[in-house]
């Protein structure tokens, strides 16, 4: 079963904000929110993840709600090059495989 | 920077042929493993390794086998290749915990 819902795909002007969303509603008190997003014809590149408190790194920042049950990965300003498909995974720890779901699809626009 | 190093980009083999997978991480990471991605299935662990000489079943091993002699070379072998084997393969390692996993940028195997 999914562990995760997230928007199939979303639409950002270049410059903006990307904000994107993920409900979590049944995550566990030990486990984290990882965010992954894929180029096309690419691995999967690590963004950022966190427990309970918000996180921020030089790529994005992320917003845990504080019954966390969902959270937003946030890209302050998008570029052309921000356009992939965005990963929400919810993991009590990385030994063992991760779950990636269908994500959402960021398209950037000029 | 961790890197995460696939050795082929694109590779074609025919039928039958063993297949060999490298992958090599340069940050000393514990756990290493080896997915494959195919529309609309998604990512699948096939098998990983928390230490040298030590390997775990994923959801896929059924066709697959690995070697990992190294810490920092994990090797996914093809023992007859089938064309249910064509697909896109990716390799990531971690270190214990909860750090995250990183990825290559993946092998795409052609089985003729």
């Amino acid at each position: 079963d999914a562990k995760t819902t997230q928007p199939p795909s979303m639409d950002c002007a270049e410059g903006r904000a990307a904000n994107l969303p993920c409900n979590h509603s049944t995550i566990s008190g030990n486990e984290y929110v990882y965010w992954y997003r894929q180029i096309h014809s690419q691995g999967p590149q690590y963004i950022i993840h966190g427990l309970k408190n918000n996180e921020t790194n030089e790529m994005a920042s992320l917003i845990i709600t504080e019954d966390r049950k969902s959270s937003t990965l946030i890209l302050p300003h998008a570029t052309l090059r921000d356009t992939a498909v965005y990963y929400c995974i919810v993991e009590a720890g990385t030994a063992s495989k991760l779950t990636f779901g269908t994500g959402t699809r960021l398209q950037v626009t000029l | 920077d961790v890197k995460v190093t696939q050795s082929s980009r694109y590779l074609v083999k025919r039928t039958g042929e063993k297949v060999f997978l490298e992958c090599v991480q340069d940050m000393d990471h514990e756990n290493m493993f080896w997915y494959r991605q195919d529309p609309g299935l998604g990512l699948r662990l096939i098998y990983f390794s928390y230490d040298v000489k030590m390997k775990e079943k994923g959801d896929i091993p059924e066709g697959y086998s690995v070697s990992r002699e190294k810490k920092e070379r994990f090797s996914l072998i093809l023992e007859s290749a089938s064309t249910n084997q064509t697909s896109m393969y990716l390799c990531a390692s971690s270190l214990n915990g909860v750090q995250p996993q990183h990825f290559g940028d993946g092998t795409r195997l052609s089985i003729l």
